[in-house]
Parts: structure tokens; sequence; C-alpha cells
């Protein structure tokens, strides 16, 4: 089954944690995305990856930080630094025009 | 002002209902235009995808495109209560990045 597989569904972090959130494809897709979405709020973007290696800041990026070690990974750290990290984080990734989500995780601070 | 407006509702239809959602932009060089359907606590599954103006039916789904008035719309046929989700329009331009609308609550009872 082709897909985007996103860990955990949910995530309690405690103040001043880092922590991971996990992101795989197996759709060969060559960009990945990383959006937080809030209510009412729409998908804002925090980073964004075109090609193994590289990466780009989006319009949030602050308090997060990620890699693309490998095609199909691109995982996404939220660091002590960002001061309000509840929120739905949705992991997506695009061939080309479309882009396709995860199924999302929940974090919240505790 | 934003570069992608669409009126969060929520919308309240009756089953069977034709339902209309739509989204106004700003920016030009959008060429690709997607709508995503998003169920509570779930990731958005991507439902239309059209790069041209005009029409693009899908079963009950019809996506129009009118590039000139930079207007998108998505028409729901025969709407069911299971079409109960926040509709999300999103658009692409020369980059790999989507831009997202808010989204639209519908509601369809029964």
């Amino acid at each position: 089954d082709g897909g985007i597989t996103q860990s955990p569904k949910y995530l309690f972090r405690k103040e001043g944690q880092n922590v991971t959130l996990s992101c795989e494809q197996n759709l060969n897709h060559d960009a990945m995305y990383w959006y937080r979405q809030d209510p009412g709020q729409g998908l804002r973007l925090i980073y964004y990856s075109q090609i193994v290696n590289d990466f780009q800041k989006g319009d949030i990026a602050e308090g997060y930080s990620v890699s693309r070690e490998k095609k199909e990974s691109f995982p996404l750290t939220v660091t002590s630094a960002q001061k309000n990290p509840t929120a739905f984080y949705l992991c997506a990734s695009s061939p080309d025009t479309e882009a396709f989500f995860g199924q999302g995780t929940r974090l919240t601070v505790v | 002002q934003k570069e992608v407006e669409q009126d969060p509702g929520p919308l309240s239809v009756p089953e069977g209902a034709i339902v209309s959602l739509n989204c106004t932009y700003s920016n030009s060089a959008f060429q690709y235009f997607m709508w995503y359907r998003q169920y509570s606590r779930k990731g958005p599954e991507l439902l239309m995808y059209t790069y041209s103006s005009g029409n693009k039916e899908d079963g009950r789904f019809t996506a129009q495109v009118d590039k000139s008035s930079k207007y998108i719309s998505l028409f729901i046929r025969d709407s069911q209560p299971s079409d109960s989700a926040t509709y999300l329009c999103a658009l692409r331009g020369g980059s790999y990045i989507p831009t997202f609308g808010r989204g639209t609550s519908l509601i369809v009872h029964p």
C-alpha cells in the first residue's frame, strides 16, 4: 500500500522537552512538507524539502527543525523554543503538482 | 489581503441539496487548483485537481475555475450526510508549494 505514514497519532510533551514527529512516504515523491493546523487558521507551512539533503523554511519555522537524509523520510522536531506547540501537525508529499497528506499527529503540551 | 480567501462557514444544507464552495485568489501566477476534504482529526484527502479554466467533473463533484475572475468553485450534487467535513482549496504557482485557504465547514443534515 502506497502512502504517507505519520507517527505517533497522539503525542504529549512536557514543557521544555524536544519531541520528534515521524513522516515516511513510499510514493517516491521528491517534495515533502510540514504544515501546522490550528482551529480557524487553516494550514500554515513550517518547512519544505524538494530534494534529499535540502530543505527550506516556511512561514512559521521558528522553534522547529527538520532533516531530509533519505527521500522517504522527513522528520520534524518541535524544540523547547516553540512557545505554543499544541496543534495538529500534517506531513505531505508531492510528485510535482498536487500534494498528498498523512493522517496527522496531534501534539499536546502538558 | 490574503493570497487565498475562503469563507470558513459553517455552511448547513439539507440532504440532497447542491452545495457550492468557493475560493478567491489574488495572485495570477497560480496555475494549479486543488480541492481537499478533511474529516475531523484526519488528514486532508485530495478530491479534485485541475489546471485549466472551465469545469472538471468527477462523480458528484465538479470543480470550476475562472482564471479571469480569480475564482474557483467546488460543486457537490445530491449532498449526503457523509459529505459533512471541512473543504479546503489549494492553489499552486510555479513553485512546489501549495497555498491553502482556511477551509469551509460543511454540514449536511438528514
